[in-house]
């Protein structure tokens, strides 16, 4: 069981919002800065968002937030190529490790 | 650009040893904290260990704890993880990953990972 918590699958259609969450406690999401990594078709996971930062090259249709203990990252005006897993991941402070969630796996429709 | 290339991988029995080697370039290697990640078949990402950007202090998962060893050669740009004990739970494609600058706990970059078979 993963210290994260994601749903495990979320949709969408070209040109919608989609929001995928990441749940987890004050010793981790609480604490620290999230960063989400997307992978597709089980290549090499890339970073498309630290913290509230886009890495380069990643489009800013890609945006995230933290509430308390739960993070968020948001595709506005969702791409064909978006579909791909997605993780959260932190720092846990009580666990002195990093930790991911389960990822999500968005299919744009 | 930031490059990291892994490579030590392959087939190995259970209760061996594997060591990985993660050739990094394009960024000041002597200044990023720099991460192991796996991915089981069929699996999503877990960690297995960090090491601070001076090689001074590691952290590791404990499913690997006492049998992985993370270290780094800053004059060689290189990262390792030394892998004794092996599992056939172990077999997975590993990453060697870089820490983000200001926040070297998360990972920035990847590389294309490697995969490490073991297997009677």
């Amino acid at each position: 069981q993963s210290a994260l918590t994601q749903e495990a699958s979320v949709s969408g259609t070209v040109g919608q919002k989609v929001t995928l969450s990441c749940t987890g406690n004050n010793n981790n999401i609480g604490s620290y800065g999230v960063a989400w990594y997307q992978q597709v078709s089980h290549g090499a996971p890339k970073t498309v968002m630290f913290g509230n930062s886009l890495p380069s090259g990643i489009p800013d249709r890609f945006s995230a937030s933290k509430s308390g203990t739960t993070a968020s990252l948001t595709i506005s005006g969702l791409q064909p190529e978006d579909e791909a897993d997605y993780y959260c991941s932190t720092w846990d402070y009580s666990l002195s490790a990093a930790v991911f969630g389960g990822g999500t796996k968005l299919t744009v429709l | 650009q930031v490059q990291l290339v892994e490579s030590g991988g392959g087939v190995v029995q259970p209760g061996g040893s594997l060591r990985l080697s993660c050739a990094a370039s394009g960024f000041t290697f002597t200044g990023d904290g720099m991460h192991w990640v796996r991915q089981a078949p069929g699996k999503g990402l877990e960690w297995l260990a960090f090491i601070r950007y001076d090689g001074d202090m590691a952290y590791y998962a404990d499913s690997v704890k006492g049998r992985y060893t993370v270290s780094r050669d800053n004059s060689k740009n290189t990262l390792y993880l030394q892998m004794n004990s092996l599992r056939p739970e172990d077999t997975a494609v590993y990453y060697c990953a870089k820490g983000v600058t200001l926040y070297q706990l998360l990972i920035g970059t990847w590389g294309q990972g490697i995969l490490v078979t073991v297997s009677s």
